[in-house]
């Protein structure tokens, strides 16, 4: 079965530099999410998009956006990162009750 | 706010059953429980979701209480692969669509023991 495919894997940036994630939801799943999880941190919601519209938002920073597009897949754009910005970066789809997560991408910032 | 309390770590040998207490005295009419795990570093994974009613997979079984104020998530035959960190969420869904974002909390860092 088709699952949430993320991209990269793994990102390399310095600081102050700009990084774009993707992620492709399963087909005709309508809701994306976007979450973050720091080495040793329970992983915390930034952002989720329903039907291509902002449906909530979390702890996401000012540096940072996001936009699903009308192909569903959604991107997070994130600028002047930080040696903090290092972390997993997880997209999840949802297409009636249950949420699925992709393997995620670890950025590092260096 | 955490809507959700789980105790950190747990043990159980490999072969029996491992039983995963959740308390989410806070929980709405129209907050479902939902049961990710996650394996070192991978995606979390669904393992199962109720709302009231006790439920059944392949994976693992829910029991909710009548109060709805707590559930045990079962996992019935451990194995080793089985290790790795259990969190119980609530989450309530929208009328029209969509839902709210997951929230995780601590989760319980479960260690099956051969």
């Amino acid at each position: 079965a088709a699952g949430v495919i993320q991209s990269p894997r793994h990102l390399i940036k310095e600081k102050r530099e700009t990084a774009t994630l993707k992620c492709y939801p399963i087909p005709r799943h309508d809701t994306v999410y976007w979450y973050q999880q720091g080495p040793g941190q329970d992983p915390q919601f930034l952002i989720s998009f329903y039907e291509k519209m902002q449906s909530d938002k979390g702890s996401i920073p000012d540096r940072f956006s996001a936009q699903q597009f009308s192909d569903y897949h959604s991107e997070l754009n994130m600028s002047s990162l930080e040696l903090g910005d290092s972390a997993l970066y997880f997209c999840a789809s949802m297409g009636g009750h249950v949420a699925f997560f992709g393997q995620g991408t670890r950025l590092t910032v260096v | 706010d955490a809507k959700t309390t789980q105790p950190t770590s747990m043990d159980c040998a490999e072969g029996r059953a491992a039983n995963l207490p959740c308390n989410h005295s806070t929980i709405s009419g129209n907050e479902y429980v939902y049961w990710y795990r996650q394996i070192h570093s991978q995606g979390p994974q669904y393992i199962i979701h109720g709302l009231k009613n006790n439920e059944t997979n392949e994976m693992a079984s829910l029991i909710i209480t009548e109060d709805r104020k707590s559930s045990t998530l079962i996992l019935p035959h451990a194995t080793l692969r089985d290790t790795a960190v259990y969190y119980c969420i609530v989450r309530g869904m929208y009328s029209g669509g969509g839902a709210d974002g997951l929230t995780f909390g601590k989760g319980t860092h479960l260690i099956i023991q051969p």
